[in-house]
């Protein structure tokens, strides 16, 4: 059981936006601005999307956007293709007796 | 250019002592700021958390895991080695390491190795 809930599938069709959640606690996403989001495909090592709830590293394109409402933290990709459907983690940390901790996946699938 | 890589055994008997190893090129571990972390996955399964050495040295664990897991770094030789002590079949997976970036608290895994897939059993 993963300390962080992320649904287990998500979908859309090409263009469209697609958000998936990650909800946690008071204790982890919702005390403290350090989500990260990291993309994996099959058989591959994940990738860094988003750190620090929003920010995106040099290179990942500006379709893909984060958020945080209080205990639950989203990744927003927008205008969808192809080359996106993959499995996403948003991974948080947890306190110091908890340093970190990742949601259960959401496989994306563009229809 | 930043890369890692995981090198240990493929397999490993049930409560024998499993030993991994990253080794890494591009930075360095006495950098303030960076770290590298070790992250699992099992067949299947989503990712799992282990542990985080940062440059100073300072060691973080998963609560679940803290009894059997070292985490150690030789910043001469560029790399950081994982224990897991009395392995158990459910310990099957790829093992991934990580190099982190953020101050302290703040880490994100920014790079990471291909992974080495360990399987548990007699």
């Amino acid at each position: 059981q993963s300390a962080l809930t992320q649904p287990p599938s998500a979908s859309g069709s090409p263009g469209q936006s697609v958000t998936i959640s990650c909800t946690g606690t008071s204790s982890d996403v919702g005390g403290y601005n350090y989500v990260s989001w990291y993309q994996q495909y099959p058989g591959k090592a994940p990738k860094l999307m988003i750190f620090e709830v929003s920010k995106r590293p040099s290179g990942v394109p500006d379709r893909f956007s984060g958020s945080k409402s209080g205990n639950t933290a989203s990744l927003t990709v927008s205008g969808l293709q192809a080359e996106d459907e993959a499995d996403y983690y948003c991974s948080s940390y947890a306190g110091s007796n908890n340093w970190g901790v990742f949601g259960g996946g959401t496989k994306l699938t563009v229809l | 250019q930043i890369t890692l890589k995981e090198s240990g055994p493929t397999l490993v008997k049930p409560t024998q002592t499993l030993t991994l190893t990253c080794t890494f090129s591009g930075f360095s571990l006495s950098t303030t700021g960076v770290g590298v972390g070790w992250i699992r996955q099992p067949p299947g399964k989503a990712l799992e958390w282990l542990a985080l050495i940062y440059w100073d040295d300072d060691k973080r664990y998963s609560p679940s895991l803290k009894s059997s897991l070292t985490i150690t770094k030789d910043t001469s030789k560029n790399q950081v080695v994982l224990t897991m002590t009395n392995v158990d079949p459910v310990d099957t997976a790829t093992y991934y390491c990580a190099h982190s970036r953020g101050y302290r608290i703040s880490y994100y895994f920014t790079y990471w190795g291909q992974g080495t897939l360990v399987t548990v059993s007699s």
